[in-house]
């Protein structure tokens, strides 16, 4: 089944302990980007890549970190979280001109 | 700057009405325009995709329609159903040479009554 992974769903954290939310797909895209998505603000792209080792910053990339390695996976660093990262975050995968496909999103609450 | 617009307000309707859903953009030029579904707490969901040279594209029970002069695409759920219930997104490229980016709308909420 064509999948976008993204692990873990939901984390607590505290201020300042790094974390990795994990982003893999099965579907040979070339092209993955990760999001937040806060209320009234709608859906903002914070890294994107278009193949491995090629990444680049979207609209919202202060405080975040990301690499592509292998082609399927593409992980979001958060080194230092502060509560202004509170979000519910997706992981995309397309290739070009076609959509994206979704994870399921990781709700990150940093207290 | 790039805008997309879609109506913030929730829409009502009651069953088996025709939905239609806004979205218009600014200060673009795009290759092409996508829409798709969400549910809460859940990723956003591919419906449709139409391209700049196409007016008029249908799946099922959906239409989406693309008007590159007025800036604007119409997505119309017809015979429309509970389940039908969501926020659906509209989705622009936001280079068409990238063949990839996309900048999304802040979505519309429709609500289907029995």
């Amino acid at each position: 089944e064509a999948q976008v992974t993204q692990n873990p769903r939901y984390l607590i954290t505290v201020t300042g302990k790094k974390l990795t939310v994990t982003c893999s797909q099965n579907m040979n895209h070339e092209y993955m980007s990760w999001y937040r998505q806060d209320p009234g603000l709608g859906l903002r792209q914070i890294y994107y890549s278009m193949n491995v080792e090629v990444t680049d910053k979207g609209d919202v990339p202060e405080g975040y970190k990301v690499s592509r390695k292998e082609k399927r996976n593409f992980p979001l660093i958060l080194e230092s979280p502060s509560p202004n990262q509170t979000s519910l975050y997706f992981c995309a995968s397309s290739s070009t001109g076609s959509p994206q496909h979704f994870g399921d999103g990781t709700r990150l609450s940093i207290l | 700057s790039q805008k997309i617009e879609q109506n913030s307000e929730a829409l009502n309707i009651q069953e088996g009405k025709t939905a239609t859903l806004t979205c218009n953009y600014t200060n673009y030029s795009p290759a092409y325009l996508q829409w798709y579904r969400q549910d809460p707490g859940r990723g956003p969901v591919f419906l449709l995709l139409i391209r700049e040279n196409e007016k008029e594209k249908r799946k099922e029970r959906l239409k989406v329609t693309f008007d590159t002069t007025l800036k604007q695409s119409l997505f119309h759920i017809t015979a429309s159903q509970p389940a039908d219930s969501a926020t659906y997104l509209c989705a622009l490229d936001k280079d068409s040479n990238s063949g990839y980016a996309l900048n999304f709308g802040k979505g519309t909420s429709l609500l289907v009554t029995p």
